[in-house]
């Protein structure tokens, strides 16, 4: 298997614009992470799905973010508009459960994202 | 809010050396995992531990999780430039699925 893919791996982009970030988890997982990493707050969980479904968005900063999982195979994270505090890079994770050996979340590439 | 702090921020040794980088916390987890991360690449994990008090090997690294499950380190025997990296712990509380990450100990092993 290919691991996480995750696209673009860079972004830059200016204040205002919308900006969508992808992934495409490990095949036959049932759980997708999407988290945040800055330097000053570290690896944040922003929301995951289980079977597509979203079960915690807690973790979402805003309106301005949103995600979806139309099918197993494909995820989007949307910022609009995007503002300069959102530049951080943004990681999609997979795993099979969340119990045991099942947790183990396999981390894509990230997406470094850079709005001016 | 719960918190996962490390320490230290940031080490650099000369390979061959030991070292110990901690994790800590005033919650109980019902388990904590570490990863390694490196420049350009998202986390990958490196072991699970669950049990208080557990000890866990992996190599030369051996991880160990507090009895109070409050806490963990990780200590490296002599240390190698390819553990170079950023060392992240990760918690989750009993009834959530959700892993906290700590702050992130930056190590840099000089050849």
């Amino acid at each position: 298997d290919a691991g996480v893919i995750q696209s673009p791996r860079h972004e830059v982009t200016e204040m205002g614009q919308e900006v969508t970030l992808r992934c495409k988890p490990i095949s036959g997982h049932d759980y997708l992470f999407w988290y945040r990493q800055t330097m000053m707050r570290g690896l944040e969980l922003l929301i995951y799905f289980n079977n597509n479904v979203p079960i915690d968005d807690s973790g979402m900063p805003e309106d301005r973010f949103s995600a979806k999982m139309p099918n197993a195979s494909f995820s989007t994270l949307k910022i609009q508009p995007s503002e300069p505090r959102d530049s951080a890079v943004y990681f999609c994770a997979s795993s099979f459960g969340v119990f045991g050996t099942q947790e183990t979340q396999y981390f894509g590439p990230g997406t470094r994202l850079l709005v001016l | 809010t719960q918190l996962l702090e490390q320490s230290p921020q940031f080490l650099s040794i000369q390979e061959g050396e030991n070292l110990t980088v901690y994790c800590n916390s005033s919650s109980v987890f019902s388990s904590l995992q570490w990863y390694r991360q490196e420049p350009g690449e998202g986390p990958v994990l490196l072991v699970t531990v669950v049990t208080g008090g557990e000890v866990k090997k992996l190599k030369r690294l051996t991880f160990q999780f507090g009895d109070a499950r409050k806490d963990s380190s990780l200590h490296i025997t002599a240390a190698q430039t390819g553990d170079t990296g950023l060392y992240l712990c990760a918690a989750t509380t009993s009834g959530t699925y959700k892993y906290i990450f700590g702050t992130g100990t930056r190590l840099k092993v000089l050849a």
